[in-house]
């Protein structure tokens, strides 16, 4: 049963730390998202990469957020220095098509 | 653009009752609609998905859905609840230029009494 994979399942971390979560998806998944979960905003998209290109990254602070795919089988999303706002749970999701999204189970941050 | 509008944050339902759950999209170009659900600590799951074939799907667990155009609405079905369906449920959709792109109401949290 293949399913997106996400560590760390949970990180606590000081302001001003860098923080680094990573994403598995899917094997043969060619189009990988990043979600940000808070109560105030709900989900939203912060970028997605297709074929390991980054097609938008317009949801994502860009001073301090930085989202890769060093190859197929990883995507990492960056944040330094955090912040507490930047508390939430982060979720990867990987499609091999246009509509269906695998999510994985999240990282849940806590900035102090 | 696109966007989603899913009506009451909350809704209560007894153990066997109908479960309704309100979704309304605007899409400037044919959309593809899609509920979620979310369990505590956990990732979303797909319940089912509406991309153009027939306007009422099926999905997992006994839920439905019916894509209405006139009424730009995708509302979630399920005849009698169970109490595993307490869980926190999201409407999704994708349209226009947003290639793969999901834009998410902000979800109906469903409560089921004994």
């Amino acid at each position: 049963d293949a399913r997106v994979t996400q560590t760390p399942r949970h990180k606590v971390t000081e302001m001003g730390q860098e923080v680094t979560m990573r994403c598995q998806p899917i094997l043969g998944h060619n189009t990988v998202f990043w979600y940000r979960q808070t109560m105030m905003q709900g989900l939203e998209l912060l970028a997605y990469f297709r074929n390991r290109a980054p097609l938008d990254d317009s949801g994502m602070p860009k001073d301090r957020f930085s989202a890769e795919m060093p190859d197929a089988t990883l995507a990492t999303l960056k944040i330094q220095p955090s912040e507490p706002r930047d508390s939430a749970v982060y979720f990867c999701a990987s499609t091999p098509d246009t509509d269906t999204q695998y999510f994985g189970p999240g990282t849940r941050l806590t900035v102090l | 653009a696109q966007s989603v509008t899913q009506l009451g944050s909350h809704v209560s339902v007894s153990e066997g009752a109908l479960v309704l759950l309100r979704c309304n999209y605007s899409s400037s170009v044919p959309p593809y609609l899609f509920w979620y659900v979310q369990y505590p600590n956990q990732g979303l799951q797909l319940l089912l998905k509406y991309t153009s074939a027939a306007t009422l799907v099926k999905g997992i667990n006994g839920f439905e859905a019916e894509f209405k155009k006139s009424e730009t609405s995708f509302h979630l079905t399920k005849p009698s609840a169970h109490m595993s369906d307490a869980a926190e449920y999201f409407c999704a959709v994708i349209g226009g230029t947003s290639y793969g792109k999901l834009t998410f109401g902000q979800g109906t949290i469903l409560t089921v009494h004994p």
